[in-house]
C-alpha cells in the first residue's frame, strides 16, 4: 500500500534551519510529484511547494522568499524539505503529500503523518 | 489567490444524521475542488476530488456536488468515525488553497 513516512518532531531556534524527510513506498516513486504543506496552530493548510522526483525540478509558493529547498534521493525514494532562517511564525505541522495529478494543479491523495516543527528561543 | 470560505465553522450532529458542509470560492474554480477529512493525530484523507468523484476506498455515504463558486459535501448518515475536521481545496488557480475547515462534532 502507498505510504509516506516523515521524520520526527524538531525544535529549532530562530534563524536556524530544519530539514524534514518523507520516505515513499508502495508505488513508483518517479511517477508522482511530492508536495509540502503546513498547518500552523489554529490555522488552515498552506501549500508550500512541490518536487518532481523524476529529475528533481521544484516549484514553490512565492511567500517563502528563497528560504525553502526541496530535494530528493531516488535511491531511497525519499524527499527532503529544508526551511532556513526560521521564524516563530514557521512553527507548524509540516506534511508531505503525493499529487494525484502531475504538476501543482492537483488534489493530494496520500499524506505523511506530519512533522511538528517548533521554533522557539 | 482564491479564498475558500467554509460554513459552518462547527456542525453538531448525532450519529445517523445527515451532514451538509459548504465551501464557497472567491471566484470560479470550475469543478476543481477537493474535500479532505482530518482526524486528530492522523494524516488528512482525500474524500472527493474534482467536485464529485469519490477517492479510492471512500464509502458511498460521502458525496460531493457543485461547480463554479459553490460546493457541498454531504455525509448521508453519520458514523462515529466521521466526526472530524473537513477541508475543501481548489486546484483551479495557482497556488492551490484550502478553506479554514468545518469541525463536525458529536451532539
Amino acid at each position: 500500500q502507498v505510504q509516506l513516512v516523515q521524520s520526527g518532531a524538531e525544535v529549532k531556534k530562530p534563524g536556524a534551519s530544519v530539514k524534514v524527510s518523507c520516505k515513499s513506498s508502495g508505488y513508483t516513486f518517479a511517477n508522482y510529484h511530492i508536495h509540502w504543506l503546513r498547518q500552523a496552530p489554529g490555522q488552515g493548510l498552506e501549500w508550500m511547494g512541490m518536487i518532481n522526483p523524476s529529475g528533481g525540478a521544484t516549484a514553490d509558493a512565492q511567500n517563502f522568499q528563497g528560504r525553502l529547498t526541496m530535494t530528493r534521493d531516488t535511491s531511497t525514494s525519499t524527499v527532503y524539505m529544508e526551511l532556513s532562517s526560521l521564524k516563530s511564525e514557521d512553527t507548524a505541522v509540516y506534511y508531505c503529500a503525493r499529487g494525484f495529478y502531475s504538476g501543482s494543479s492537483t488534489p493530494f491523495d496520500y499524506w505523511g503523518q506530519g512533522t511538528l516543527v517548533t521554533v522557539s528561543s | 489567490e482564491i479564498v475558500l470560505t467554509q460554513s459552518p465553522a462547527t456542525l453538531s450532529l448525532s450519529p445517523g444524521e445527515r451532514a451538509t458542509l459548504s465551501c464557497r470560492a472567491s471566484q470560479s474554480v470550475s469543478a476543481y475542488l477537493a474535500w479532505y477529512q482530518h482526524r486528530p493525530g492522523q494524516a488528512p484523507r482525500l474524500l472527493i476530488y474534482d467536485a464529485s468523484n469519490r477517492a479510492t476506498g471512500i464509502p458511498g455515504r460521502f458525496s460531493g456536488s457543485g461547480s463554479g463558486t459553490d460546493f457541498t459535501l454531504t455525509i448521508s448518515s453519520l458514523e462515529p468515525e466521521d466526526f472530524a475536521v473537513y477541508y475543501c481545496q481548489q486546484r483551479s488557480n495557482w497556488p492551490p488553497t484550502f478553506g479554514q475547515g468545518t469541525r463536525l462534532e458529536i451532539k
